[in-house]
This record gives structure tokens, sequence and C-alpha cells, in this order.
């Protein structure tokens, strides 16, 4: 099977820096992705990572290690719009289809 | 282009009852994928479908049932309704194969069983 572990909340502060960790367990692995979802919303994509590394979009950056089975979502100069929540998602080449993680709520403050 | 149509957007029916859910893909997108959504529990995956085959099956019983149509429109259907069953349905499209594809969702069906 497959499981992954992200933290259920995080609260950060306006223009702060916040990281959110995802660790898995999965047998044979595509790569890590992460979603966002506003409350009410639809999820959308934010990244992927298929290798090791770290994958950089605008305020988003993305990292990967898969000796270490763990990724971790960087969100930059918060701003409140990104008051959401965060689901990091792996394939394996087994099942094929997209197993997310519970979800990690991130509250921005003023 | 048009995003991906979920209908309706809320619906309510009682326990034992069944329910349609219907989802029309993104042009052109050949792949429909469905999720379940439940406070705290995240995405389970339903089931995902590739040109009217479905290629996959999450953990649900068989009272979940889907199909996809010619056009990749896709239907999701939900028998002997279940408190349990309360949940926001999420569709999923992506354009084919890919396993590195991502996944454009529409907004849900949010479903109460009472």
């Amino acid at each position: 099977g497959q499981s992954l572990e992200q933290p259920s909340e995080v609260t950060a502060v306006e223009g702060a820096i916040v990281q959110i960790n995802c660790t898995y367990q999965t047998s044979g692995f595509y790569g890590l992705s992460w979603y966002q979802q506003h409350d009410g919303g639809a999820p959308t994509f934010l990244s992927y990572n298929g290798l090791d590394g770290l994958e950089e979009t605008g305020r988003f950056s993305s990292f990967l290690s898969r000796s270490d089975s763990y990724g971790y979502l960087l969100l930059q100069e918060l701003q409140m719009k990104d008051s959401a929540s965060y689901f990091c998602a792996v394939r394996n080449t087994g099942r094929r289809a997209l197993t997310f993680g519970s979800g990690t709520r991130l509250q921005v403050q003023p | 282009k048009a995003g991906v149509t979920q209908t309706p957007r809320y619906l309510i029916k009682t326990r034992g009852q069944q329910v349609t859910l219907s989802c029309s893909p993104i042009s052109g997108h050949r792949s429909v994928s469905w999720y379940q959504q439940t406070p705290g529990q995240g995405l389970q995956f339903l089931f995902e479908y590739f040109s009217e085959t479905q290629r996959n099956k999450g953990n649900f019983p068989g009272r979940f049932s889907g199909r996809q149509f010619s056009n990749s429109r896709s239907e999701m259907n939900v028998s002997t309704l279940e408190l349990g069953d309360s949940a926001l349905y999420l569709c999923a499209s992506s354009p084919g194969e890919g396993l590195r594809e991502k996944l454009f969702f529409g907004s849900g069906t949010q479903l109460s069983v009472l």
C-alpha cells in the first residue's frame, strides 16, 4: 500500500516563509505532486517533482528526496490569499492512480 | 477552454436512495478520475476511466460504480446510500495516460445523506 504523512495545520504571518513537509511510503514511485485547495473550491495543481531536487515556480518551490521518501512545499512572501489546504500526492508504479495525503491547512495571519 | 464541469453542485438524499453524479471533462481530455473528500480524510480515490475503460478502482464497496461515455463524459453512481456517504465528490480530468500529467479538478458535488 501507500501512505503519506503531512502536518494537519500550519500557521504563519503575511510576508513570512513556510514549509509544508510530506513523507511517503509507497512501493514504486513516479513522482510527488502538490495541490492547493481553497475552502469551497476545487484542488488546483501547484507543482510536480519527478526527480530529486528543487523545482521553483514563482513564490512556490517544491523539493523531493527519493532516498528519504520525503518532500516539501515552500511558500515564500506569504499572502493572505495563500490561506488554503495543501495536499501532497504520489502516483506509484503499481496502482497508477494518484494518492493524496490528508492535507495541511495553512492559515496566514496579518 | 471550459474547465471540468460537475453537476449537480449540491444534492440532498435520504438513506437507501441512489444517486448519479455527472462530470464533463475539459475538451480533449480522455482520462477522468473520481475522488471522495471528507473533512480530515483528504481525497480518497474512487476510480479512473480512460477511453470508456475503467483502469483503476479504489477501496470502496460495490455500491459505488461509474462509467465513461464515448465523448469522455463520466458518471458515478452510488446505490443504497448510507449516512457515511455524505461527502464532496470531485471529478478530475487529464489529457491522456501520462503518469506525470497534472489533474484538473471540478468544483465537486456536495452530497448530503439524511
